[in-house]
C-alpha cells in the first residue's frame, strides 16, 4: 500500500524555536509538496520539489525553507517559529500524470 | 494567475439524499486538470474524483459524479445516496501543467458537508 509518513501529527514549539517537518513517501514519486491547511482559506502551497535537490517556491514560502537531499524525503524547516505559523501542515507526492497522495497531516503550535 | 472558488463553506444533506457541491475557477489555459479531495476527520485527504478537461464526458465513479461546463470554468460534484462516511471537508482542486513538466495545484477553501441521519 503506497505511504506518505509525517514525522509528527502534533507539534508544539516556542517562539524563535528551528522546526524541522520531515516528510518520507515510499513510491519513487519525483515530485513532492508542502501546503499549510487553514480554515477558511484552504490549502495553499508553500514548497514543492520535482527532483531531488530541486525546489520552487509556492504560493506562500516566506519564512519557511526545504531541503530535499534523497528522493524519498522532503523536509520543511521554519527557521525561527512565529505564532502566525501555528497551522496544519499537509505533504504529498505525486508521480507524473498521478493524483495526489498525501500524508495525514502535522499539526503544529507555536506558543 | 489561476484561483479556485468554492462557495459554499458547509452543507447538510439527509442520509440517502443527494447534494451537489460547487466549485469555479478562473484560468486562461484550455489543457488542465480538475479534481475533488475528500479530507475526513482523520485527516487523510483522499481522492474523489477527477476530471481533464479536453474531456466532454462527465466523470462518474460510483455515487460521486461531476459536472463539468468548461465554458463556465465550473466543476460541480454530485454525490448521490449520500451516506454517513461521506462527512468531510472536500476540496476542489485545479492543476497546472507547466511547460518545465512540473506542475502546481491550487486547492479551494473547502466546502465542509455533514450527513444527517
Amino acid at each position: 500500500d503506497v505511504k506518505v509518513t509525517q514525522s509528527s501529527r502534533y507539534l508544539v514549539k516556542r517562539t524563535g524555536e528551528k522546526v524541522f517537518l520531515e516528510c518520507v513517501q515510499d513510491m519513487d514519486h519525483e515530485n513532492m509538496f508542502w501546503y499549510r491547511q487553514d480554515p477558511g482559506l484552504g490549502l495553499r502551497l508553500i514548497y514543492f520539489s520535482y527532483d531531488v535537490k530541486m525546489k520552487e517556491k509556492g504560493d506562500i514560502p516566506e519564512g519557511y525553507s526545504v531541503s530535499r537531499e534523497k528522493k524519498e524525503r522532503f523536509s520543511l524547516i521554519l527557521e525561527s517559529a512565529s505564532t502566525n505559523q501555528t497551522s496544519m501542515y499537509l505533504c504529498a507526492s505525486s508521480s507524473y500524470n498521478e493524483k495526489l497522495f498525501f500524508g495525514s497531516g502535522t499539526q503544529l503550535s507555536v506558543l | 494567475a489561476q484561483t479556485v472558488t468554492q462557495s459554499q463553506p458547509e452543507m447538510s444533506v439527509q442520509e440517502a439524499e443527494t447534494v451537489t457541491l460547487s466549485c469555479t475557477y478562473d484560468t486562461s489555459e484550455s489543457d488542465y486538470y480538475l479534481f475533488w479531495y475528500k479530507q475526513p476527520p482523520s485527516r487523510q485527504m483522499i481522492l474523489v474524483i477527477r476530471q481533464e478537461a479536453y474531456k466532454q464526458q462527465n466523470a462518474t465513479e460510483n455515487r460521486f459524479s461531476v459536472n463539468f461546463q468548461k465554458a463556465a470554468k465550473s466543476f460541480s460534484l454530485k454525490i448521490s445516496d449520500s451516506q454517513l462516511g461521506d462527512a468531510a471537508m472536500y476540496f476542489c482542486a485545479y492543476r497546472r501543467d507547466k511547460l518545465s513538466g512540473t506542475y502546481k495545484y491550487i486547492f479551494g477553501t473547502g466546502t465542509r458537508l455533514k450527513v444527517l441521519a
